[in-house]
């Protein structure tokens, strides 16, 4: 069965500090992993990974992709407030996503 | 440039009666999908559309049906609600269903009462 596990479910942290999310997967006919933030509403687009060890890199928000071990990570440095929110990993195999459960961050002030 | 738009964005139901989501897009895609978002639980593809005139099932479609008459357009049937369809829905849009990432709307949160 395709899955998509991410970890950890929930975290709080203080402005300033550096979070890791997780995202490990078991898909068949593999194309992509992509991550979203999703703030109340809409989930809104942030990486797309294609290919093992390069690094995407938005502002303080980074991420990579390992197809070897199956896994991605999303790093936000030097967190704020407006970085509170749902991230959700997904990862396409044919012409679909499967998604993750979700990590909830929490940045307090 | 209106992008995904959903109605409506809130409903209440009771226990049996039926509805209709209307999920529309103006960026010419041809892939659609509508999404069912429970806590702890991520989103789940209940039904999607690669085209004009097709549909397909997805990961939870029971209880539901949908149509894709234009392609601008993908509907969400709920003939006999039930509880346990209260739910936040979120329909995508895809141009050609490869790499990219969806379009999505931006939800309607559904009670079944």
């Amino acid at each position: 069965e395709d899955k998509v596990v991410q970890s950890p479910l929930s975290l709080v942290v203080h402005e300033g500090d550096t979070v890791t999310l997780n995202c490990s997967y078991e898909v068949t006919n593999f194309r992509s992993l992509l991550w979203y933030k999703q703030e109340k509403k809409a989930p809104t687009f942030l990486f797309m990974l294609t290919s093992s060890g390069i690094e995407k890199k938005s502002g303080r928000l980074s991420s990579i992709l390992d197809k070897k071990e199956l896994f991605s990570i999303l790093n936000i440095t030097a967190t704020q407030t407006g970085d509170s929110a749902v991230y959700l990993c997904a990862v396409r195999y044919g012409n679909k996503l499967v998604f993750g459960a979700g990590t909830i961050l929490r940045v307090k002030s | 440039n209106a992008g995904v738009t959903q109605t409506p964005k809130f409903r209440v139901l009771k226990t049996g009666q039926s509805m209709t989501l209307l999920c529309a897009q103006d960026m010419n895609h041809e892939y659609m999908y509508w999404y069912r978002q429970d806590p702890g639980m991520g989103l789940r593809l209940i039904h999607y559309s690669v085209g004009e005139g097709t549909t397909a099932k997805g990961e939870v479609p029971d209880g539901y049906n949908v149509s894709r008459l234009k392609k601008q357009n993908f509907l969400l049937g709920l003939e006999s609600a039930a509880p346990s369809q209260t739910s936040v829905y979120f329909c995508a849009s895809d141009p050609d269903g490869l790499y990219y990432g969806y379009t999505f709307g931006s939800g309607t949160r559904l009670t079944v009462v």
